[in-house]
């Protein structure tokens, strides 16, 4: 099993839409946890990091769920700016492990 | 500018030559982070340094990839004898260190290496 799961997409979606994303791992000691954007031929940048009671960060909210060790990304109000590859992070455990990427999900925000 | 800085953008090296790329990370951070990417793949861990002490290489290293920190600052990545298969995109990051806060990638825009 690969140690982080996320479907490729790509999602194409109308502008104003929801979009989910979900993504799994297999560690089940994995601490830290963090979705990325990466747009076309540029470097990850950090979106949101992820908690146990679930964050928001304006339309971007991010659910963590142990017992069944997935996590997700929640968009609302879709912007054409939206469009990227969003890639779930997770650590192996402990502070000293680095972080493992996803393979990312492609999202297309259509006008 | 403050963020990560990686040297040279693009590197087109013919197969058995050796390459070398330079990273210099955020100043404060402590961690310094190699990382490869694909096509169509997420960032593939090589190795990371704290300060200037290699802790944890990939199994997907070769002997062919050595990478060192030596002062703590920036850090260099060379691959010798270049594959084609080594052609990919390779990217440095920085963070502080361990913990949910520290633990953020910072990366540089990347070094795209193709290997004739």
């Amino acid at each position: 099993r690969k140690e982080v799961e996320q479907d490729p997409g790509p999602f194409n979606v109308p502008e104003g839409a929801t979009v989910a994303f979900n993504c799994t791992y297999s560690n089940s000691a994995s601490q830290s946890f963090f979705w990325y954007r990466q747009d076309c031929r540029k470097e990850p940048k950090l979106l949101m990091s992820v908690y146990s009671s679930g964050n928001e960060d304006g339309r971007f909210t991010a659910q963590l769920n142990r017992a069944s060790q997935y996590i997700s990304l929640l968009i609302r109000d879709s912007k054409l700016s939206d469009s990227a590859t969003y890639l779930c992070v997770v650590n192996r455990g402990s502070g000293n492990t680095p972080l493992v990427f996803g393979k990312g999900t492609r999202l297309s925000v259509i006008a | 500018d403050t963020g990560v800085s990686q040297n040279p953008r693009h590197k087109i090296t013919k197969r058995g030559q050796n390459v070398t790329f330079r990273c210099d990370p955020i100043s404060e951070h402590n961690r310094l982070y190699w990382y490869r990417q694909t096509l169509g793949q997420g960032p593939e861990f090589l190795t990371y340094f704290q300060n200037e002490a290699q802790l944890e290489k990939s199994r997907l290293l070769s002997d062919r990839f050595s990478a060192e920190r030596p002062k703590g600052s920036f850090s260099t990545l060379e691959i010798q004898r270049t594959e084609q298969g080594d052609s990919a995109m390779y990217l440095c990051a920085s963070s502080f260190g361990p913990g949910q806060s520290n633990e953020k990638l910072f990366f540089g825009s990347g070094t795209q290496l193709s290997v004739l």
